[in-house]
């Protein structure tokens, strides 16, 4: 069975500072997709990224970034100069490639982003 | 924006009462999901349908039922709502059982308070 962890509960920073996500996962397949999702306070799932197993390019868009590493089964997010527009909880997902297994979640981390 | 919508958005039930949510897309995806989201658990699966009158239990299906009978309304059904049944449940659809596409799309949430 897939599973994925999300060790930090909640993580609380200051404006401007980065911030680190971590997310770790479980699969015994080898073709696989991650995703991130976030969920601000009015409560919607707003997609994120998705990544390909077989692709391990880490990817930046503006002040988010990602970096995949198979490895560690470790897919973490990095925000860059936080603003309090992040403050939201965010969820790391994983799905396989093949077959009808729905996708399954992390817990979330909540990310407090203090002016 | 997208096409699919979750209703009634939000529900005050007496424990015992029999209560059902709906989801209507307006996609034509053949996949559609039911999860529940309580604090310090993340988005848990409580049935999908991967077709018409198709459906499979989730991680946490006990309580629940549910029924598709045409490709865009998937109903949940609590049989005899408790407590243990309040949380925000979300609606997801999906044009592929994997994560070939981007994923899931999300309906926009219906908090339900069993009382």
């Amino acid at each position: 069975a897939q599973k994925v962890t999300q060790a930090q509960t909640e993580i609380s920073v200051v404006e401007k500072e980065d911030v680190t996500l971590d997310c770790v996962y479980e699969t015994r397949d080898t073709t696989y997709y991650l995703f991130w999702y976030k969920q601000p306070p009015s409560g919607e799932l707003v997609f994120l990224i998705r990544r390909n197993s077989f692709d391990e390019q880490n990817e930046i868009s503006g002040r988010y970034s990602w970096n995949f590493q198979k490895s560690t089964s470790s897919f973490n997010f990095t925000i860059t100069a936080s603003q309090v527009v992040d403050s939201a909880v965010y969820f790391c997902a994983l799905i396989l490639n093949s077959g009808n297994t729905p996708l399954v979640f992390g817990k979330g981390t909540r990310l407090s982003v203090i002016a | 924006d997208a096409g699919i919508t979750q209703s009634p958005r939000h529900k005050v039930t007496e424990t015992g009462t029999p209560v059902t949510l709906r989801c209507h897309q307006t996609e034509n995806h053949r996949y559609m999901y039911w999860y529940r989201q309580d604090p310090g658990h993340g988005l848990r699966l409580i049935h999908y349908s991967y077709g018409v009158k198709d459906t499979d239990k989730g991680e946490v299906s006990d309580g629940y039922s549910v029924s598709r009978s045409k490709t865009e309304d998937f109903l949940l059904t609590l049989e005899s709502a408790t407590s243990s049944q309040t949380s925000v449940y979300f609606c997801a659809i999906s044009e592929t059982g994997t994560g070939v596409n981007y994923g899931y799309t999300f309906g926009s949430g219906t908090r339900l308070t069993v009382v």
